[in-house]
């Protein structure tokens, strides 16, 4: 079953402007994390928060963590074509044993 | 590291043939997951070994399924008999979780399988 789940399903927008996208879920967690998948490729691990975490950056990408609503979004700033992808976040539940569950993602859309 | 290595990348196969999917994980990786991803159904989680052993197999969805990890750098899924509604990308993934903070997953780049 999927424990999280995105918002939007899908978002296009023109390059240079920024990119947030929402993931909600059920259940307590250790962590959260994203995942970026390019058309007919795997899934590409881009950056992990735990629940004691609220925010995170990685280069251009910005992560947030709001364990009281289970919500977390993620920021691509200053978008790039290359940056299109489906993006997926991941929890892994507390007491869970290290498997992730797979939220059913976001189709991001790029536009040069 | 080349990653993990899956083969094939793409299968076709008629349905009641037995189809048998393999995986390579990164060394030194103790577990391995192999998850299966269709559009109706998004990412699904099949089973995961830690250290070469099943934990979890409650994803497999019936017992034409089954999956080996008979060393640390080798696994297999294996359908038998295949069926139409198995057709789908199915992917391994393998991860450490030995020392310190936790990592994400490392994902293999799939088998495309299609049952006709």
């Amino acid at each position: 079953s999927q424990q999280g789940e995105e918002d939007p399903q899908a978002l296009s927008i023109q390059e240079g402007e920024n990119a947030t996208m929402n993931c909600s879920y059920k259940t307590s967690i250790n962590n959260l994390q994203w995942y970026r998948q390019n058309s007919g490729r795997g899934l590409v691990h881009l950056i992990l928060i735990r629940s004691n975490e609220r925010e995170k950056h990685s280069g251009r990408l910005r992560v947030t963590l709001d364990t009281s609503k289970k919500s977390s979004s993620l920021l691509i700033t200053a978008s790039r074509a290359a940056d299109t992808a489906s993006y997926f976040c991941a929890t892994d539940a507390y007491g869970s044993a290290r498997q992730l569950t797979f939220g059913s993602g976001t189709q991001l859309t790029v536009l040069p | 590291d080349a990653g993990v290595i899956q083969s094939p990348r793409h299968e076709v196969t008629e349905m009641g043939q037995e189809v048998t999917l393999r995986c390579k994980p990164i060394s030194g990786h103790d577990y391995l997951f192999w998850y299966r991803q269709t559009m109706m159904r998004g990412l699904e989680l099949l089973i995961y070994f830690n250290n070469n052993v099943p934990i979890d197999d409650s994803g497999m969805p019936e017992d034409r399924f089954s999956a080996k990890m008979p060393n640390a750098s080798f696994s297999t899924l294996k359908i038998q008999p295949s069926e139409p509604r198995d057709s789908a990308v199915y992917f391994c993934a393998s991860s450490s979780f030995r020392e310190g903070p936790i990592y994400g997953y490392t994902f293999g780049s799939g088998t495309r399988l299609t049952v006709v």
